[in-house]
């Protein structure tokens, strides 16, 4: 089975602080995504991954950057956590097939909050 | 922007009773489409897939719709259970420039169960 793993499911940070989420997928996925997740507004993605060192905005990528140096590993960075970053982040990954596309898997989340 | 939405925020159902959750999606180009139910406090579980060129798809229990001529997406969950309370999100994939496929989350839809 596939597992994406998420390094807290809690975290608690202040104002300010930077902030590193990690995820780590054991099934050699191309593709790695960060989405967070706010009720009424579903899921948004932040970044996503297609390779090692590549990456590309999503739909809300401002005050985020992602880091991808080893295939399994995709990490999100709060550059200067803000209040309005507390979230349920969830990281996903998919094969990337060329022209067929896959489901995502996703990890267990990480629910961060900024005091 | 394009989005895919869903018709019901909340829907409550007899145990026993069939469930159907709907889902619109606006990008003609989608070609893929999933479903993910995610039970509290737990990441996004793949459901079922279906692409374009079906109209439907079975699996245990479940029946996924797909009527591309009104970009509408249906799921039904046959004989409800308690354990299937949950919010259910539709997702299309779509690619963007960068050829990676990426997939788009509608805001969900609350599924309770009553006994």
């Amino acid at each position: 089975d596939v597992k994406v793993t998420q390094s807290s499911r809690y975290l608690v940070k202040r104002t300010g602080e930077k902030v590193f989420l990690e995820c780590v997928q054991d099934m050699d996925h191309e593709n790695m995504f960060w989405y967070r997740q706010d009720p009424g507004l579903g899921l948004r993605l932040i970044y996503f991954s297609y390779d090692v060192k590549m990456k590309e905005k999503g739909d809300i990528p401002e005050g985020y950057s992602v880091s991808r140096e080893k295939k399994e590993r995709f990490s999100l960075i709060l550059e200067s956590a803000s209040t309005n970053q507390t979230s349920m982040y969830l990281c996903a990954s998919s094969l990337g097939t060329g022209s067929m596309n896959t489901e995502a898997f996703f990890g267990q989340g990480t629910r961060l909050t900024v005091v | 922007g394009e989005s895919v939405g869903l018709h019901l925020p909340t829907l409550s159902v007899q145990e026993g009773d069939n469930s159907i959750i709907n889902c619109a999606y606006s990008n003609s180009a989608s070609d893929y489409f999933i479903w993910y139910k995610q039970e509290s406090g737990k990441g996004p579980q793949f459901i079922i897939d279906i692409r374009s060129n079906m109209d439907k798809r079975q699996g245990q229990r479940v029946t996924v719709l797909l009527n591309k001529t009104v970009k509408h997406l249906s799921l039904q969950i046959a004989a409800t259970q308690p354990g299937d309370s949950a919010v259910y999100f539709c997702a299309e994939n779509m690619a963007p420039a960068s050829g990676t496929y990426k997939y788009i989350f509608g805001t969900g839809t609350r599924l309770k169960v009553l006994a």
